[in-house]
């Protein structure tokens, strides 16, 4: 079965300080793992992929992850949260359907 | 990246009516795609997955003779609303992908609201 969990619905963080979100996959092959940012009423946009290689993936906006193997994780982090980041952030995976995780909606506090 | 054109971008239509949403792969062949509703303040939920020529294949829970899917060729699927009602009012969104596993492009979204 293919599935992917984002256990934290809601984080809140003040702005200049580092971020990460959680997810955690489960695939039976090496999955191909995503984030995504959304703002309200927008569509997807995307931060950031890993398909193989180097398991730490840069990406836009000053976004990296980190694919952990070991622990079936694709956490996302960001050193330095700014305003603009406040938005609903997904993690999806791609093995035989693209399926995304719950969504975590992050506030930034000035 | 590859750009996929989802059409409308809202709509609104009376309860019974039913709605075609349009989604097209701009510069690339989409063998696969898929549609996802999301409600307000929740995660994309899959609708169904569809390979071109072929019947799609729905998930669990979602009504294939309310929700028709065609991918009648390597660019465009459709998704037809059919006697829409206001709970199927949604954000619904489209994306393809080009062969096998790998990255999918997303359409913009069509926000449906059913009165």
């Amino acid at each position: 079965a293919q599935s992917v969990t984002q256990p934290d619905i809601h984080i809140t963080v003040s702005e200049g300080a580092s971020l990460e979100l959680r997810c955690n996959y489960s695939y039976g092959a090496t999955p191909y793992l995503f984030w995504y940012v959304q703002s309200p009423g927008q569509g997807l946009q995307l931060l950031l992929k890993y398909f193989s290689g180097d398991t730490l993936v840069q990406g836009i906006k000053g976004f990296e992850a980190e694919f952990k193997r070991s622990q079936s994780s694709f956490n996302l982090r960001k050193p330095s949260v700014h305003w603009s980041d406040a938005a609903e952030y997904f993690c999806a995976v791609d093995g035989n359907q693209f399926y995304f995780g719950t969504g975590t909606s992050l506030t930034v506090i000035p | 990246g590859a750009v996929v054109s989802q059409h409308p971008s809202w709509v609104i239509c009376k309860s019974g009516t039913s709605v075609k949403i349009e989604c097209r792969s701009l510069d690339f062949q989409a063998t696969t795609m898929f549609w996802y509703r999301q409600f307000p303040k929740q995660s994309l939920m899959l609708m169904a997955t569809s390979n071109e020529g072929s019947k799609a294949t729905y998930e669990q829970g979602v009504e294939k003779d309310k929700f028709l899917i065609n991918h009648a060729s390597l660019t465009l699927s459709t998704l037809t609303v059919t006697s829409a009602h206001p709970e199927d009012s949604s954000f619904y969104i489209c994306s393809a992908r080009d062969g096998g596993r790998g990255q999918a492009f997303f359409g913009q979204g069509t926000r449906l609201t059913v009165v």
